[in-house]
């Protein structure tokens, strides 16, 4: 079974620019989650997507928006890029999505990021 | 505000010893806890996880402890090996959000 794909896998942008990340979760996954990870901040929860939408959201500006479609592929988009935004932007599958007050895990595949650098 | 915190950003330890991870939360939500692990140009990697009802989780030489009172919980590998040699990542769960990670400890192996 083929795992969690991403690209591109490396991309140089400006600021001011926008950029658009891409996902493919794993066959049958219909949970797809966003992280950024950054020297300085470590891995954070961005967003996730379960049967198109928008489940849950970290604390991040705007400018970060995402969407999922019917084959569960996801996309990210970052609009008005800052040169904070540089950082590896991580996606992971999973099954299901967690359901809220459920101690439960459903794990989650990560696939292996998109180096993104503005400039 | 970090709310999963992995105080030693590394740590070296002998081949054949054992190696122990730690991570503090402050968080009283948080209900599940995971441990990752991660190499370079690759995404992080499930090891072992254990719920808030337990306080002990054994996977071959993983074992994963949980102190709810002292919100604490620590990875040991027993015995290290050389493959071990990674990031690690402490994550936790509550609610419905996402994982909440700490920013990693990177365990060196010597040979």
């Amino acid at each position: 079974k083929a795992g969690v794909t991403q690209t591109p896998r490396y991309l140089i942008k400006t600021r001011g620019q926008q950029v658009t990340l891409s996902c493919s979760p794993i066959s049958g996954h219909r949970s797809v989650s966003w992280y950024q990870q950054t020297p300085g901040q470590g891995l954070q929860f961005l967003f996730e997507y379960f049967s198109e939408t928008q489940r849950n959201k970290g604390n991040f500006p705007g400018r970060f928006s995402g969407r999922q479609f019917s084959n569960s592929r996801s996309e990210m988009n970052v609009s008005t890029l800052e040169l904070g935004d540089s950082a590896l932007y991580l996606c992971a599958s999973s099954l299901m999505a967690r359901l809220a007050g459920v101690s439960s895990y459903n794990e989650q595949f990560f696939g292996p990021g998109t180096r993104l650098t503005v400039l | 505000d970090q709310q999963v915190k992995q105080n030693s950003p590394s740590l070296s330890v002998q081949e054949g010893r054992i190696s122990i991870l730690n991570c503090d939360y402050t968080n009283s939500m948080f209900d599940y806890f995971l441990w990752y692990k991660k190499y370079p140009a690759e995404g992080p990697t499930f090891l072992i996880s254990i719920s808030s009802i337990k306080d002990k989780n054994e996977d071959g030489r993983f074992t994963v402890f949980l102190n709810k009172s002292a919100k604490h919980l620590s990875l040991h590998i027993v015995p290290s090996q050389p493959g071990d040699s990674a990031v690690y990542f402490c994550a936790a769960l509550g609610g419905a959000d996402g994982l909440t990670f700490g920013k990693g400890t990177h365990l060196i192996i010597q040979p």
